[in-house]
């Protein structure tokens, strides 16, 4: 599986936008990116995911960059519930079905 | 729709006992995967069943080991309990397996501590 890396830990304000960033350089032409979160006391959640072109959902937006060697989670507006550890996972056509999580990037929000 | 359910969710054993802990996954999903979680390895993958059948296996021991019934419920067992084992293990499901888009949905974990 390739592998990603992440900041260890990102701070942010309410209601500010938070960009979180991944690094894939060894990211195939077939790996769709994957973002997953998991709050405090919680399993992780699923944030969104893409394969080449930009995608926003009710959640967030994921930019991907145009060699596809890295990505942004974009957070429009950070709330308190944002806190989170976020998890950055490339998944392989062909490859198996289960989710390698790495360290993650822990994103604290300020009040 | 109910999400993923696990049980129980705390759970005390003491060492050499043996557990077992069970999954319910999202109505209609076939796939289901454990993971276990604890502060230094972080997320691990231990193993995939689809169709009641074993499809991937992590880099854990044979004390773990699980099952798939024919309703998509799973339990997973651990035997020979080691202080190590404590930890947050994490069920999760999806629809199908083999496409890459496909979301993974947790559940809310059964928190083990061996004493």
């Amino acid at each position: 599986d390739a592998k990603t890396t992440q900041p260890n830990s990102m701070e942010s304000n309410e209601e500010e936008p938070v960009h979180l960033p991944c690094n894939h350089s060894t990211i195939s032409g077939t790996d769709y990116i994957h973002w997953y979160r998991q709050l405090p006391s919680q399993g992780p959640e699923y944030v969104i995911h893409g394969l080449t072109s930009n995608v926003n959902n009710r959640m967030a937006s994921l930019a991907i960059a145009e060699d596809r060697k890295s990505s942004t989670l974009i957070l429009h507006r950070a709330t308190l519930r944002d806190a989170a550890v976020y998890y950055c996972i490339l998944r392989s056509r062909g490859g198996s079905e289960k989710l390698v999580f790495g360290k993650g990037t822990k994103l604290t929000v300020n009040p | 729709k109910a999400g993923v359910t696990q049980t129980p969710r705390y759970l005390i054993k003491t060492r050499g006992q043996q557990v077992t802990l069970s999954c319910s996954p999202i109505s209609g999903h076939r796939s289901v995967s454990w993971y276990q979680q604890t502060p230094g390895q972080g997320l691990q993958f231990l193993f995939e069943y689809f169709s009641e059948t074993q499809r991937n296996k992590g880099n854990f021991p044979g004390r773990f080991s699980g099952r798939q019934f024919s309703n998509s419920r799973s339990e997973m067992n651990v035997s020979t309990l080691e202080l190590g084992d404590s930890a947050l293990y994490l069920c999760a499901s999806s629809l199908m397996r083999g496409d890459k888009k496909e979301t993974q949905y947790f559940g809310p974990g059964t928190r083990l501590l061996v004493l």
